[in-house]
């Protein structure tokens, strides 16, 4: 139990263009979903969370307006990069909980790696 | 401010040469501590959750234990598969988790 499929796993995008990168939970539904991001040889860090039928919450210094997140449905949430440039190369990885409680963990998809040229 | 640390930040292991990672924490609170697996280029995989002082979780080779200040991963008798980062993290009063920098472990065999 408790999967989390995210798609793609890898894309490639042109300067300028938008990436859409989707998260599903596969066998458990899921009002709020966590968004990560991770630099090679460093730790997660919180982008933002998505919350089924509202607004996102997005952390400290982290650009709403380019990172765009949608939680159309209790199984999926999407996080567009728009206008992608280069330094928005990364791992992006998201994140549900299977028992929505604040103190269970959470379960990760497997991550999309995007890299803007 | 919540803290979680993690050393060392790397460990180098012979197979079967048993060691133990720490993960050490300041929080307002404790409302559970988290313990995941992370293969390059892949999600972090989940392995435990420890809630309480002197609980301990086993998984195959790894044993995870708590204390009032720390948490500790131990590795027994480690296989090259065992390779992999290892994370911890601790939920906020929001439930968002602040997670460690990661243990690097390497397995030789």
């Amino acid at each position: 139990g408790a999967v989390v499929s995210q798609h793609p796993s890898w894309v490639i995008c042109k300067s300028g263009t938008s990436v859409k990168i989707e998260c599903r939970s596969l066998d458990f539904q899921a009002t709020t979903m966590f968004w990560y991001r991770q630099f090679p040889k460093q730790s997660l860090m919180l982008m933002a969370t998505s919350n089924e039928g509202s607004k996102a919450t997005y952390e400290q210094g982290v650009e709403k307006d380019k990172f765009l997140i949608n939680h159309a449905s209790l199984t999926l949430s999407t996080l567009t990069v728009t206008s992608a440039h280069p330094e928005d190369s990364s791992f992006y990885i998201c994140s549900a909980r299977q028992i929505p409680s604040r103190n269970s963990p959470l379960h990760f998809g497997n991550g999309t790696r995007l890299t803007v040229t | 401010e919540d803290q979680v640390t993690q050393s060392p930040e790397a460990l180098r292991l012979q197979e079967g040469e048993s060691s133990s990672l720490n993960c050490s924490y300041t929080v307002s609170g404790l409302r559970g501590l988290f313990w995941y697996r992370q293969d390059p280029g892949k999600g972090p995989e989940f392995l435990f959750t420890l809630y309480s002082a002197g609980e301990e979780k086993e998984k195959e080779r790894l044993k995870a234990t708590l204390t009032k200040k720390e948490s500790f991963l131990h590795i027994t008798a480690p296989k090259p598969e065992d390779s992999a980062t290892y994370l911890c993290a601790v939920p906020d009063s929001w439930g968002k988790l602040q997670f460690g920098a990661g243990t690097q472990v390497v397995v030789t065999p």
